[in-house]
């Protein structure tokens, strides 16, 4: 069976330092890939996704970006983070037609001081 | 614009009530998908449903309905005899055919107490 792994669950960084989120998904192949940012009060917001290696795609510009360095894993990074980033990140993934379903990770809660 | 609304931001609920969750939604496209997922306090997203927009039936699972309405742009979400383990916070979302973004409502957190 397919499963997602992602962490750390619970980050704590001063701003201005650099951060790195990996999410790896095991018992598929070639899926897609997907970023989201839960804000308090603001729903889910789509971050990044991929279709393939080093394929990404960017909603929002950001002080954010992903890579996709092999086929089931999706890396979150900043170079310098801001109070702003802070939130709960997703990792998602789907494979399959248009309409399947999504999975997502546990998530990761990420406290910018 | 795609845009997914979920106009309660929170509901209570005594244990065995009944509460239906709103989420109206809006885009011009004929073809999309509708889904709901439940978001405990763990924090990953669990599945729901999914509905193409060709499929106005409504569906039962268990305690759980949808009522999809394409007149109204709406598609409510019903738990019936309402338990404790269905505390969590709701999302509906939107995504229109032959894309890979997923428009979110911004969730209704549901408290059921014993």
């Amino acid at each position: 069976s397919q499963t997602i792994h992602q962490w750390p669950a619970t980050l704590v960084q001063p701003v201005g330092s650099p951060l790195s989120l990996e999410c790896t998904v095991e018992g598929t192949s070639n899926p897609n890939l997907y970023w989201y940012r839960q804000a308090a009060g603001r729903g889910l917001q789509l971050l990044f996704y991929s279709v393939g290696i080093g394929q990404i795609s960017s909603e929002v510009p950001q002080n954010l970006s992903a890579s996709r360095p092999q086929d089931r894993q999706f890396i979150l990074s900043s170079k310098k983070l801001l109070l702003s980033d802070s939130g709960f990140y997703l990792c998602a993934w789907r494979v399959g037609a248009t309409n399947e379903k999504l999975f997502f990770g546990s998530g990761t809660q990420l406290s910018v001081l | 614009a795609q845009k997914v609304t979920q106009a309660q931001t929170e509901i209570s609920v005594v244990e065995k009530e009944d509460v239906t969750l709103d989420c109206v939604y809006e885009t011009r496209d004929t073809t999309y998908y509708l889904f709901w997922y439940k978001q405990p306090p763990s924090g990953e997203l669990v599945f729901l449903i999914r509905r193409n927009s060709f499929d106005e039936q409504n569906e039962i699972s268990g305690r759980y309905s949808w009522n999809f309405q394409k007149s109204t742009s709406s598609f409510n979400f019903t738990i019936t005899a309402s338990q404790v383990v269905d505390s969590a916070v709701y999302f509906c979302a939107l995504r229109l055919y032959n894309t890979d973004k997923l428009i979110f409502g911004t969730g209704t957190r549901l408290q059921v107490f014993p």
